[in-house]
Parts: C-alpha cells; structure tokens; sequence
C-alpha cells in the first residue's frame, strides 16, 4: 500500500528555523516526485515546489523561492520542507503528495500543522 | 498559468446533477486534474487528463474539456459529496490550482 506518513504538529515562534517530513512507503521512492502544497487557515491550495529524490533536483514557485527549502534522502525514502526564519504568515496546513511528471498529485500526506505565533 | 472556478460556492440538494467549471488563462490542452476536500482531512484526486476518473472513483463524477475552458459533473450528487473541488493544471510550472468551489446542502 502506497503511503506518505508526515510529521506531527509544530508551534514555533517567529524568526525559529523549522524541518518538516513527509516518509514513502509502498513504491520506489526514486521512481516518483514529491510536491509540497500550502493550505493557510480557510483558504485554498498552492504549490510549494516539488524535488525528483532521484537526484534532488528541485523546482520552486516564485511565490515561495527564497523563504522554503526542498529536500530528500532517498536512503530513508524522506522528503523535507525548511524554513529558516519562520513568520506568523507561514502558519498553515503543509501537504505532501506524490507524481510522476505531468501527472497529478494521487498519493498524498495527511498534512502537517505548522503555528507560527509569539 | 491562472486558474479560475465557478461559481465559488453552491448550496445544492442530494440527487441533483451539480457542474463546476475551471478557466485557465491560456491553452493547457487536457493537462487537468480534479481534485476533491473534505474538512480536515487531504485532497483526493478524481479525475486526471481532464476526463479520466482515477481508479475506485464513481461514475457518478465525470470531467470534459480542453484548451482552456473545463467541467467538473456530479450526476446525482450524494450525502457524501458534500465538500470542496479544486481544478489544478499540469501543463507547466509552476503548478497552480483554482480557487476552489465549495459544495453546500441546501
């Protein structure tokens, strides 16, 4: 059974640096992308960026290029989502989800709460 | 590449055949997928390549178009689909969604 286990709920203060992950399982790793995808209290989804663990290869909204972090260990099938510098905006629910290229997103994490508040 | 639903939200009854409709701003062929939101819980795709029902969907959903102008069909809407629906497109990136179109009981 394909499944992307994400981790737990984060608060975090602003200015803290922050790791999120999101684990496969069920299908080679390597042989699909991860996306990330924001969903801020009450509103809808956006694509974050999206990395082929393969060779760590990453492309980025402009929307979010600069403040995010994409990354992968393909040797324990973890992708990963950093900030740096959190801000009281970045308070949202974050989603992983799986594709090949030019496929949709059928495989998804439950989703990882990150509070941003001082 | 913008995408734009309509209506934003709909209040409708169980048995009614419900349309939502997705605009991009410029061509993307059938590269469309449907995706569809419970509260509290992740998206779950229903309909790729702008008419192909992802396995174990019902018949009931149902997709068409191309080029820029797209629909999302429930023909006989269940107490179970009561929800939100993003379009999102995979012609290029960035990869974007629409804005949603939440689906209410009336």
């Amino acid at each position: 059974e394909v499944q992307l286990v994400q981790s737990g709920a984060e608060v975090k203060k602003p200015g803290e640096s922050l790791r999120i992950s999101c684990k496969g399982s069920g299908y080679s790793f390597t042989s699909y992308w991860i996306s990330w995808v924001r969903q801020m209290p009450g509103k809808g989804l956006e694509w974050m960026g999206r990395i082929d663990p393969s060779d760590s290869y990453t492309n980025y909204s402009p929307s979010f290029q600069g403040h995010v972090t994409i990354s992968a260990d393909k040797s324990i099938s973890t992708a990963y989502l950093q900030w740096s510098s959190l801000k009281a905006s970045d308070t949202a629910m974050y989603y992983c989800a799986r594709h090949d290229y030019g496929d949709p997103f059928d495989y998804w994490g439950q989703g990882t709460l990150v509070t941003v508040s001082s | 590449i913008q995408l734009t639903q309509s209506p934003s939200s709909l209040s409708a009854s169980v048995g009614d055949r419900v349309t939502i409709t997705c605009r991009a701003s410029q061509g993307i062929s059938s590269y469309l997928a449907w995706y569809q939101q419970k509260p509290g819980k992740a998206p779950k795709l229903l309909i790729y390549a702008a008419s192909t029902l992802q396995s174990g969907v019902p018949s009931r959903f149902s997709g068409s178009g191309s080029g820029t102008d797209f629909t999302l069909t429930i023909s006989s809407l269940q107490p179970e689909d009561f929800a939100t629906y993003y379009c999102q497109q995979l012609n290029s990136y960035p990869r974007t969604f629409g804005q949603g179109t939440k689906v209410e009981i009336k």
